[in-house]
């Protein structure tokens, strides 16, 4: 399994909206609807931001929003603030393991 | 509250092994799968594998041959012993919990920082 796709870096300023792609195959992104988003800060651990492509766990800001298309999902944070500057993964079901996304780190201006 | 608790920071050499525990506390620890999740510095997160509620195991194929995941549900614990290192395996080793049927991770350990170096 390869590592889903994802751009390196995305920035924005303080209430701007910024959105991350996360593309693979039809193996796993395209074939399941079992997509997940990872915020990371640095020196801690992932914590999960959106399951099932576009579910949010409680707790979790309604800024933060997810959605897919074919092979491709997308994690959109709208409002950006300061303290989502943070490394964002995303992951996929494609049978066991899980097949997570190259990282992208969001840098609020 | 949920909690997975990991054993601390190893310093192993080329060819050692290693053996990372996670004590689980606050749920029903039969109840969910229990991964293994790898970061190399400066890298993406990366699965190594699984342990179920039955026990068994499904290990990735990068691993396979090298890692084992067992569990004592009598304290609650998984461990996860990586063996022949290399320095290339110099990473953050992360347990992280999924719920049967969820199919997402929704609760993290705080990681072991494991470096290979002679």
């Amino acid at each position: 399994q390869s590592a889903l796709t994802q751009p390196r870096s995305v920035s924005g300023s303080p209430g701007q909206s910024v959105t991350i792609s996360c593309t693979g195959t039809s193996s796993d992104v395209g074939s399941y609807n079992y997509v997940s988003w990872y915020q990371q800060h640095p020196g801690k651990a992932p914590k999960l931001i959106i399951y099932d492509v576009s579910k949010r766990p409680s707790g979790v800001p309604d800024r933060f929003s997810g959605s897919k298309s074919g092979n491709t999902a997308s994690l959109t944070i709208s409002g950006l603030q300061a303290e989502d500057e943070a490394d964002y993964s995303c992951c996929s079901y494609a049978g066991s393991p899980y097949v997570f996304g190259t990282g992208t780190k969001v840098t609020v201006l | 509250q949920v909690q997975l608790v990991q054993s601390g920071a190893e310093v192993k050499k080329p060819g050692a092994s290693v053996k990372v525990s996670c004590k689980a506390s606050g749920y029903s620890f039969t109840n969910y799968y229990v991964h293994w999740v790898r970061q190399a510095p400066g890298q993406g997160l990366e699965c190594m594998g699984v342990i179920n509620p039955g026990g068994d195991t499904n290990y990735a194929q990068n691993f396979q041959g090298r890692v084992t995941m067992t569990r004592d549900t009598s304290t609650t614990t998984v461990y996860m012993e990586l063996g022949s290192l290399k320095s290339e395996d110099t990473a953050v080793y992360y347990c992280a919990r999924e719920g049967v049927g969820a199919y997402n991770f929704d609760s993290w350990g705080q990681g072991t920082l494991v470096v290979v170096s002679s």
